[in-house]
């Protein structure tokens, strides 16, 4: 059973550029989150997905978009890349009640240079 | 807003000690509390998971307790190992518009030296 993946693992952006990263939930799982981790920092939430509608979201800018695909994948798109925006991006998934374990993929780490 | 922090925020120990790791929560209404551990630059690992309605868990040389009326967690790391050497996060689980977000702390990066 494969866990959380999410793709790519490295990125080097450009600053105002726009960026996608993609994840796929643990199999079972309903429910993807995704988190910021700067460096030093614990994750910090930006959205959760659930049943293809965003249902919950952090403080982050409108540029921090998403999508939950009917298998549950989903992706993150960041526009207008800052330097701020550096960070490791983790997904997470599990199950609508919230009472099970959540779990993570490896991260993605994005550089905007 | 619950806020979550971790003491201590670095632990360096000779191998073969016991640990205690801390975990603070503000708000005590929460549906859970989970352990992880990060190895540097990689993604989370799933160690510990406590519901409200338990007091502790146990996996191998590591046990997790909750006093959710004080709103403490502690990870115990029996027998450290090099191994260990990691960042350990603790995470809360309280309901938020119908969700379930967790909250994080900032973790504690241990080292455990041989």
């Amino acid at each position: 059973d494969a866990g959380v993946t999410q793709s790519p693992t490295h990125l080097i952006k450009t600053r105002g550029q726009q960026v996608t990263l993609r994840c796929s939930p643990k199999s079972g799982h309903d429910t993807v989150s995704w988190y910021q981790q700067a460096l030093g920092q614990g994750p910090q939430f930006i959205f959760q997905y659930y049943e293809e509608e965003e249902r919950q979201r952090g403080n982050f800018p409108d540029r921090f978009s998403g999508h939950q695909f009917p298998n549950y994948s989903s992706e993150l798109n960041v526009n207008a890349l800052l330097l701020g925006d550096s960070a490791l991006y983790l997904c997470a998934s599990s199950l609508e009640t919230g009472l099970t374990e959540a779990f993570f993929g490896q991260g993605t780490r994005l550089t905007v240079v | 807003k619950q806020e979550v922090t971790q003491i201590p925020a670095a632990l360096s120990v000779p191998e073969g000690e016991n640990l205690v790791l801390n975990c603070s929560f503000t708000d005590s209404a929460i549906y859970n509390l989970q352990w992880f551990r990060q190895d540097p630059g990689k993604g989370l690992t799933s160690l510990l998971l406590i519901q409200s309605s338990q007091r502790e868990q146990t996996s191998g040389r590591l046990n997790a307790s909750l006093d959710k009326s004080s709103g403490r967690s502690t990870l115990y790391i029996a027998a450290s190992q090099p191994g260990d050497s990691a960042t350990y996060l603790c995470a809360v689980r309280h309901a938020s518009g119908g969700s379930y977000i967790p909250t994080f702390g900032r973790g504690t990066s241990l080292i455990v030296h041989p």
